[in-house]
């Protein structure tokens, strides 16, 4: 596809089970970014891959929260046992790093996720 | 990576331009300004960046004080469609991700 693809868009699920979220960036582009969003809150950093270089973790919030880019194309972002606190649009993006479009990261349209 | 400063909100009316500051006056040499929005439900949106010089695309105009500690973000004709979120972000990306502020929420007036 031509732009940033994520699944599921909307994911409602109960408290303490696994989600799984998929993202397929852009077709060349070395960089994927995993942010979440809150209802009426900023986008929060929350995992960073780029090339072969081990990922920026820093933004995880626990440990429940784990990340995995197969083969350098698609990711999968997995929440274990999940909480209310964690329902959010998680957002996925691309970007083509080393070229003058650096930081122009190209987003998917996010997957909502509710815990009931 | 430097702090930016943006007013919370702005309002703007329909075909007027959109002038929407960002101050970050502790900034780096190597660092770029990045410019992107947020429409309702939607994902992010670039906009534009630049580093030194002022900037113009087909969406927007970055311009840049000489000394590098605030930029302005032009919209020449606002529509209700530009509508949105603005964040000014700055960062030497490359080695980290890009960090989102909490922006101006700017309102085009009919």
């Amino acid at each position: 596809g031509a732009g940033v693809s994520q699944s599921p868009s909307n994911k409602v699920t109960e408290k303490g089970k696994d989600v799984e979220l998929r993202c397929d960036p852009i077709s060349g582009h070395t960089a994927l970014y995993w942010y979440r969003q809150s209802l009426g809150q900023g986008l929060e950093f929350l995992i960073y891959f780029q090339g072969n270089s081990a990922p920026d973790k820093s933004g995880l919030p626990s440990d429940r929260f784990s990340a995995e880019r197969t083969g350098g194309s698609v990711s999968t972002l997995t929440i274990q046992r999940t909480q209310q606190e964690d329902s959010a649009v998680y957002l996925c993006a691309s970007s083509l790093i080393g070229s003058g479009g650096a930081g122009e990261l190209f987003f998917g349209e996010g997957s909502r996720l509710t815990v009931l | 990576d430097a702090k930016t400063t943006q007013p919370p909100s702005m309002d703007c009316a329909e075909g007027r331009a959109a002038n929407l500051p960002c101050n970050h006056s502790t900034i780096s040499g190597n660092e770029y300004v990045y410019w992107y929005r947020q429409i309702h439900s939607q994902g992010p949106q670039y906009i534009i960046h630049g580093l030194k010089n002022n900037e113009t695309n087909e969406m927007a105009s970055l311009i840049i004080t000489e000394d590098r500690k605030s930029s302005t973000l032009i919209l020449p004709h606002a529509t209700l469609r530009d509508t949105a979120v603005y964040y000014c972000i700055v960062q030497n990306t490359g080695r980290r991700a890009l960090t989102f502020g909490s922006g101006t929420r700017l309102q085009v007036q009919p």
